[in-house]
C-alpha cells in the first residue's frame, strides 16, 4: 500500500509570494490533516478535512487555507508568505476523522518550505 | 489551554542503557498516541493506548497509559542507535482535538 505522498519535498519562496502544497493520502483514507512543524513551536495543527469538508481548524491566520478533492487528495495554500512561515509542513492521513478514531495518523515526509 | 508536557526535552545516553520518557497533562484523554520522528521525515506511529492502566510492548519499547488517562510513559530497554529520534506523544481530548507534546529528542551513542 503506497504511503502518504507530499509534493514538493523542498521549496524556496520569496516573502510576499504564495505557495500551494499537495498531499495524496493512503488509498481509502478519507481524512487529511495538515501540520506546521518548527523547532521552536513543535507540531502546530492547521486543519483537518474529511470527505471534502473541513472538520477542524487550528489557530492560524486566514492566509493559510486548504481544500480536499473528491479523490481525497488535499492541497494547502499559503498566501502573502512571511519569513516566519518557513517550516516543515506535514500532511497526515487517517481512515476516520480525528473525533471518530484513535487509530492514529500516517504522516507524509513533509514539504520543507523556506521563505527568503 | 490544554498542555501535554513531555520530559525530558533532550536525552543523550550510551547504547545498552535503559531510559524512560514521560508525557503528562492535567487533562483526561480518551486515547494517547506515541510517534517517533527522524530528521527530515514525518512522525511514524508507534502505538495507541486507549484504556487507563494499559501497557503495550513493542519489542524493547514499553508504553503505559496512566490509570486516570492523564499521563503516559515510554520505557526503552537496552537502547540502540536505531532508537535515536524525536519522540512525540499526542492525546485525543474530549473535544476531539489531538493535543501534541513538544517532543523528547533522544540520542543513543554507540
Amino acid at each position: 500500500k503506497a504511503g502518504v505522498t507530499q509534493t514538493p519535498r523542498y521549496l524556496i519562496k520569496t516573502r510576499g509570494q504564495q505557495v500551494t502544497l499537495s498531499c495524496s493520502p493512503i488509498s481509502g483514507h478519507r481524512s487529511v490533516s495538515w501540520y506546521q512543524q518548527t523547532p521552536g513551536q513543535g507540531l502546530q495543527f492547521l486543519f483537518e478535512y474529511f470527505s471534502e469538508t473541513q472538520r477542524n481548524k487550528g489557530n492560524f491566520p486566514g492566509r493559510f487555507s486548504g481544500r480536499q478533492f473528491s479523490n481525497s487528495r488535499s492541497e494547502m495554500n499559503v498566501s502573502t508568505l512571511e519569513l516566519g512561515d518557513s517550516a516543515l509542513y506535514l500532511c497526515a492521513s487517517s481512515s476516520k476523522w480525528t473525533g471518530g478514531s484513535s487509530y492514529g495518523y500516517t504522516f507524509g515526509s513533509g514539504t520543507r518550505l523556506t521563505v527568503v | 489551554t490544554q498542555l501535554l508536557e513531555q520530559s525530558p526535552q533532550f536525552l543523550s545516553i550510551q547504547e545498552g542503557e535503559n531510559l524512560t520518557v514521560y508525557c503528562n497533562s492535567s487533562s483526561v484523554f480518551s486515547s494517547l498516541q506515541w510517534y517517533r520522528q527522524e530528521p527530515g521525515e514525518g512522525p511514524v506511529l508507534l502505538v495507541t493506548v486507549v484504556t487507563g492502566g494499559e501497557v503495550k510492548k513493542l519489542k524493547r519499547l514499553t508504553f503505559q497509559f496512566g490509570d486516570a488517562r492523564k499521563d503516559s510513559s515510554l520505557h526503552i530497554t537496552a537502547a540502540q542507535p536505531g532508537d535515536t529520534g524525536l519522540y512525540l506523544c499526542a492525546g485525543l481530548d474530549s473535544n476531539y482535538q489531538l493535543i501534541w507534546g513538544a517532543g523528547t529528542k533522544l540520542i543513543i551513542k554507540p
